[in-house]
């Protein structure tokens, strides 16, 4: 079966700090998706970034950037310099290859950042 | 750019009363999905719709039914709504890589919060 763990609950750190978030998943399928939303507290999930199986590569985008590691099992997220607007909570999911909607959602990491 | 909508954003059923909820995406994308979320637990899916016409269900689905009206769409219906049933839900639609003919990512609706009493 497939199982996505973010074991940090919440993480509070002051403004500028550097933040890395968990997720370690489980799945049988040699090939599936990873990837990452925001959830603001306006509510509405964002997208950040979506990485496929084969692609072991980490990314970088701005401020973020991602930790792809097949070996152990994990696909961490690092916010360099935080932000108050970084505040937010943070969710990994994996899907099967063929239907990336159908996503398996970590619990969530709650982010704070103050200033 | 409306994106995905869903009405209502707020609702308090009794138990056993019954409601329907509406998402309606304005993007021409082919799936819908319909997720739960939960202290706790992340979202969970509970139907979704790969194509006009055609519905599955998802992890969670027991008391619900859902209707894919047409390609903009698709209503997610509580029959007689339980306590259980106190959630956020999301309505999301998604899009389809031309190239790998595989979803892409997700775009998500607001959210209904809704209590069961």
């Amino acid at each position: 079966a497939q199982k996505v763990t973010q074991a940090q609950t919440e993480i509070s750190v002051v403004e500028k700090e550097d933040v890395t978030l968990d997720c370690v998943y489980e799945t049988r399928d040699t090939t599936y998706y990873l990837f990452w939303y925001k959830q603001p507290p306006s509510g509405e999930l964002v997208f950040l970034i979506r990485r496929n199986s084969f692609d072991e590569q980490n990314e970088i985008s701005g401020r973020y950037s991602w930790n792809f590691q097949k070996s152990t099992s994990s696909f961490n997220f690092t916010i360099t310099a935080s932000q108050v607007v970084d505040s937010a909570v943070y969710f990994c999911a994996l899907s099967e290859y063929s239907n990336t909607g159908k996503l398996i959602f970590g619990q969530g990491t709650t982010l704070q950042v103050k200033p | 750019n409306a994106g995905v909508t869903q009405t209502p954003k707020f609702q308090v059923l009794k138990t056993g009363q019954s409601m329907t909820l509406q998402c309606a995406q304005d993007m021409n994308h082919n799936s819908m999905y319909w997720y739960r979320q939960d202290p706790g637990m992340g979202l969970r899916l509970i139907y979704y719709s790969a194509s006009e016409g055609t519905t599955d269900k998802g992890e969670v689905p027991n008391g619900y039914n859902v209707s894919r009206l047409n390609k903009r769409e698709f209503s997610l219906r509580l029959e007689s709504a339980a306590p259980s049933q106190t959630s956020v839900y999301f309505c999301a639609s998604s899009e389809v890589d031309s190239v790998f003919s595989t979803n892409e990512k997700l775009f998500f609706g607001s959210g209904t919060q809704l209590s069961v009493l």
